[in-house]
């Protein structure tokens, strides 16, 4: 099956620029994630969508962050304005939406904001 | 919500030995255990897991156990080789229902030849 596919892989933009990230889960998945990993972290989330809906986005800063789900496939993650502490891999995931459904994760979009 | 504690951050065996990775959790009611690994540059991806009816799994050099008591699991690795070297994370699925995984901050296991 094809995995989780995310672009672009990486990003240089400066802070107070915007930037978006595109996901595309597993076909089939209802549940898919955006989680943030800084350098030497665990990731952390950032928003679940079930379907096209918001499960949760309570870590989301809502102020410059925002994601959509349209259609309850892909998936866009926008930051404006970005600043220096969003340096980060962005890693989109996807399950069935099961409790132990496994976790697929793609390779994510590395950021960088100067 | 639920916390995930992992120790040690760093760890290095020589090749051949075993390595240990431990983890704690905050939520009394998580159920499900997965661990993933991350080679440099790469996504993480899913190498074991345990759900909390069950208080060991194996799969060939790789063993999750779980003392739900503590609130704690624990990664065995043994017979490492150098390929094992990579970043372990261990997560806990929450009670609550979104059903999130929570990671721990992760190991940096490096087998040194």
């Amino acid at each position: 099956e094809a995995g989780v596919a995310q672009s672009p892989r990486y990003k240089i933009i400066e802070k107070r620029q915007s930037v978006a990230f595109w996901c595309n889960p597993i076909s089939g998945h209802a549940t898919l994630y955006w989680y943030q990993q800084i350098l030497g972290q665990g990731p952390k989330l950032l928003i679940q969508f079930q379907n096209n809906g918001v499960v949760d986005d309570s870590q989301l800063p809502k102020d410059r962050f925002s994601a959509e789900r349209l259609k309850g496939v892909d998936s866009t993650l926008k930051i404006q304005p970005a600043k220096l502490e969003d340096s980060a891999v962005y890693l989109c995931a996807s399950n069935l939406g099961t409790y132990n459904s496994p976790l697929h994760f793609g390779n994510g979009t590395r950021l960088t904001v100067t | 919500g639920e916390n995930v504690e992992q120790h040690p951050s760093t760890l290095s065996v020589q090749e051949g030995d075993s390595a240990v990775i431990k983890c704690t959790y905050s939520d009394s009611a998580s159920n499900y255990f997965p661990w993933y690994k991350q080679e440099l540059g790469k996504r993480p991806q899913l190498i074991i897991d345990i759900r909390s009816n069950v208080g060991e799994k194996k799969d060939q050099r790789i063993a999750v156990t779980l003392n739900k008591t503590a609130k704690h699991f624990s990664l065995h690795i043994t017979e490492t080789q150098p390929e094992d070297s990579a970043v372990y994370f261990c997560a806990a699925v929450n009670s609550g229902s979104a059903r999130q995984l929570t990671f721990g901050s992760g190991t940096q296991l490096t087998v040194l030849p």
